[in-house]
């Protein structure tokens, strides 16, 4: 399958700082990506739709201010955590879609990001 | 996306089959079955997805009940490293078309040595 690398796999940061999360795919062209959020014990969570080019498309109930989405290019998307406080704190995942031809639109997952806020 | 249901938690032993049920009776024509899976503090993983017919990968096998209100992926010689959170969605599949994953509560499968 295709492959989608998330940089970094572990940060801590200080109550108050903004942490960015960068979310490549390595072998195919990805002009849509989605990033997730999981607490603990919890499932997965979709947050935002990352489409090239555009603004991300959020859920309800995730503020586009706080985590705010660029997607720059066709191979990576960017998450930043503005103001993080220690609620954020989650591992935080992204995936790709891969409109190929070797599927229709299936997703492949980065490997997450564990954020651990002070 | 038709809503599913799935076991909390499954124990299989080591070199046995693993057989992981999802009930999903809402689904509706055009909707396909998708499984992945979670290792600890790991993104998913794709393992298989079927519509209507019986499916084979590397993997895993997908059954899918003639009247598709239910499906078994089977894991035929579980080892160690299948311990996981098993997820059964059950979504659309369209050409060009971009939705975000709904993910249920999954089945924690733990292979026993």
């Amino acid at each position: 399958g295709a492959v989608v690398s998330q940089h970094p796999s572990r940060v801590i940061c200080k109550s108050g700082t903004s942490v960015k999360i960068e979310c490549r795919s390595l072998d195919f062209q990805a002009t849509t990506m989605f990033w997730y959020r999981q607490f603990p014990k919890q499932s997965l969570m979709l947050m935002a739709t990352s489409n090239e080019g555009s603004k991300a498309t959020y859920e309800q109930g995730v503020e586009k201010d706080k985590f705010l989405i660029n997607h720059a290019s066709l191979t990576l998307s960017t998450l930043t955590v503005t103001s993080a406080h220690p609620e954020d704190s989650s591992f935080y995942i992204c995936s790709a879609l891969d409109r190929s031809g070797r599927g229709y639109n299936e997703q492949f997952f980065g490997p997450g990001t564990r954020l651990t806020v002070l | 996306d038709a809503k599913t249901t799935q076991p909390t938690s499954m124990d299989c032993a080591e070199g046995r089959a693993a057989n992981l049920p999802c009930n999903h009776s809402t689904i509706s024509g055009n909707e396909y079955v998708y499984w992945y899976r979670q290792i600890h503090s790991q993104g998913p993983q794709y393992i298989i997805h079927g519509l209507k017919n019986n499916e084979t990968n590397e993997m895993a096998s997908l059954i899918i009940t003639e009247d598709r209100k239910s499906s078994t992926l089977i894991l035929p010689h579980a080892t160690l490293r299948d311990t996981a959170v098993y997820y059964c969605i059950v979504r659309v599949r369209v050409r060009g078309g971009a939705d975000g994953l709904t993910f249920g509560k999954g089945t924690h499968l733990i292979i026993q040595p």
